[in-house]
């Protein structure tokens, strides 16, 4: 089973929507995750840290389903400038290197 | 905001050739990191670091790559004989702490094209 799984996507959305997508993880001992988002031809950047049962941090929330081992990233009013991949990263026990997937795409449309 | 830093952006070179890849890290962060991302594919782990040695590779890490920190501010990647494989995005990243905890924060990456 992969260490995480999403939706590839190309999720394409009218600006102003909310919109949500799932990651789930197989490492049930992971105890922290991020949510990165990558722009084309550009560096991963940290969006989202999540340790608990979930993080807001304004339009962003992300939620954390232990017992069924997925987090979700909602998004509301979105914006044009919100078109990225998205990247689900869980952190277990060989926490030295992160293992990206090939996350979700976001295409936001005026 | 503290960032990461890289040089060069673009680096174009003969196969064969050797370069070495730059990056500042973040100040105060103790961990570093390269990875690569071969165009249209997934971002791909290559070598960690921390207290002056490697901490960890990957399979791509062969003795082709190597990897230093030749003062308190660079942490460099030097690949000695360049194949047309390597060709990529090669990003640098750094974090403050280990474990489940750590951020990784990513420089902006220097494009490799070998010829």
């Amino acid at each position: 089973r992969k260490e995480v799984e999403q939706d590839p996507g190309p999720f394409n959305v009218p600006e102003g929507a909310t919109v949500a997508f799932n990651c789930t993880y197989s490492n049930s001992a992971s105890q922290s995750f991020f949510w990165y988002r990558q722009d084309c031809r550009k560096e991963p950047k940290l969006l989202m840290s999540v340790y608990s049962s979930g993080n807001e941090d304004g339009r962003f929330t992300a939620q954390l389903n232990r017992a069924s081992q997925y987090i979700s990233l909602l998004i509301r009013d979105s914006k044009l400038s919100d078109s990225a991949t998205y990247l689900c990263v869980p952190r277990g026990s060989s926490a030295s290197k992160i293992i990206f997937g090939s996350g979700t795409r976001l295409s936001i449309r005026p | 905001e503290p960032e990461v830093t890289q040089t060069p952006s673009h680096q174009v070179t003969q196969m064969g050739q050797e370069v070495i890849l730059r990056c500042v890290p973040i100040s105060n962060h103790l961990y570093f990191y390269w990875y690569r991302q071969i165009l249209g594919q997934k971002v791909e782990f290559l070598v960690s670091f921390y207290n002056n040695e490697i901490s960890e590779k990957s399979e791509i890490f062969d003795d082709q790559f190597s990897v230093e920190r030749p003062d308190g501010s660079n942490f460099t990647l030097k690949i000695r004989s360049t194949k047309l494989e390597d060709s990529a995005m090669y990003f640098c990243a750094s974090s403050g702490r280990g474990g489940d905890y750590n951020e990784q924060f990513f420089g902006p990456g220097t494009r490799l094209t070998v010829l």
